[in-house]
């Protein structure tokens, strides 16, 4: 069965730092999101991407984020200079149409120190 | 989109239906309503979604009451590994409506041997 593939599964990194995170989305998908778990909290919407370009973004996803898609295949997360709260589990997704019927990664958990 | 209200907590006997029921009195006419779960920290998992009629596939049925203001989830027969936090969400179906899935609290649904 296909599946979204994400990469690191976790990933440590200093306070200041940059980040990517990279995503493998299914292949005959067309629209792409990110989404974010902090610890104990909610599962938050950060951007939707279609047409390479974005097509919706929260209040979550300021001037330090972007996502990118370098290729036919990946999809990418960066975060510029990241911050202690940017700590948690970053979850990718796709759909084959802009329906409520996403396809979710097994997350990519980031922490920053 | 429209808010849903439900149980935080359930518990269910290994084998019987677990059935988690949703309140959306606020829906729109053009709104689906969308059930996923999350195991343990897993990404999202799509279940189910309909707009007016009851739907049925391998994973669930739902139930949808005619007025479409609450809906209910059924597992006709709960295994361990239906243990999860399931999630309730109305949304309009795509075009140019948003992309966002919004995430509750969900129910935490405990099945018991």
């Amino acid at each position: 069965e296909p599946e979204v593939t994400q990469t690191p599964s976790h990933q440590v990194t200093q306070m200041g730092q940059e980040v990517i995170l990279r995503c493998v989305p299914i292949s005959n998908h067309l629209y792409f999101y990110w989404y974010r778990q902090i610890l104990g909290q909610k599962v938050e919407f950060l951007v939707s991407f279609y047409n390479n370009e974005i097509s919706e973004k929260s209040e979550i996803f300021d001037d330090q984020f972007s996502v990118e898609r370098p290729d036919g295949s990946n999809f990418t997360l960066k975060i510029r200079s990241t911050k202690l709260e940017d700590s948690a589990m970053y979850f990718c997704a796709s759909s084959e149409q802009g329906t409520g019927e996403l396809f979710f990664g097994e997350g990519s958990r980031l922490t920053v120190l | 989109d429209a808010k849903t209200t439900q149980p935080p907590s359930m518990d269910c006997a290994e084998g019987r239906a677990a059935n988690l029921p949703c309140n959306h009195s606020t829906i729109s006419g053009n709104e689906y309503v969308y059930w996923y779960r999350q195991i343990h920290s897993q990404g999202p998992q799509y279940i189910i979604h309909g707009l007016k009629n009851n739907e049925t596939n391998e994973m669930a049925s739902l139930i949808i009451t005619e007025d479409r203001k609450s809906s209910t989830l059924i597992l006709p027969h709960a295994t361990l590994r239906d243990t999860a936090v399931y999630y309730c969400i109305v949304r309009v179906a795509g075009g140019a409506g948003s992309y966002q899935l919004t995430f509750g609290k969900g129910t935490k649904l405990s099945v018991i041997p």
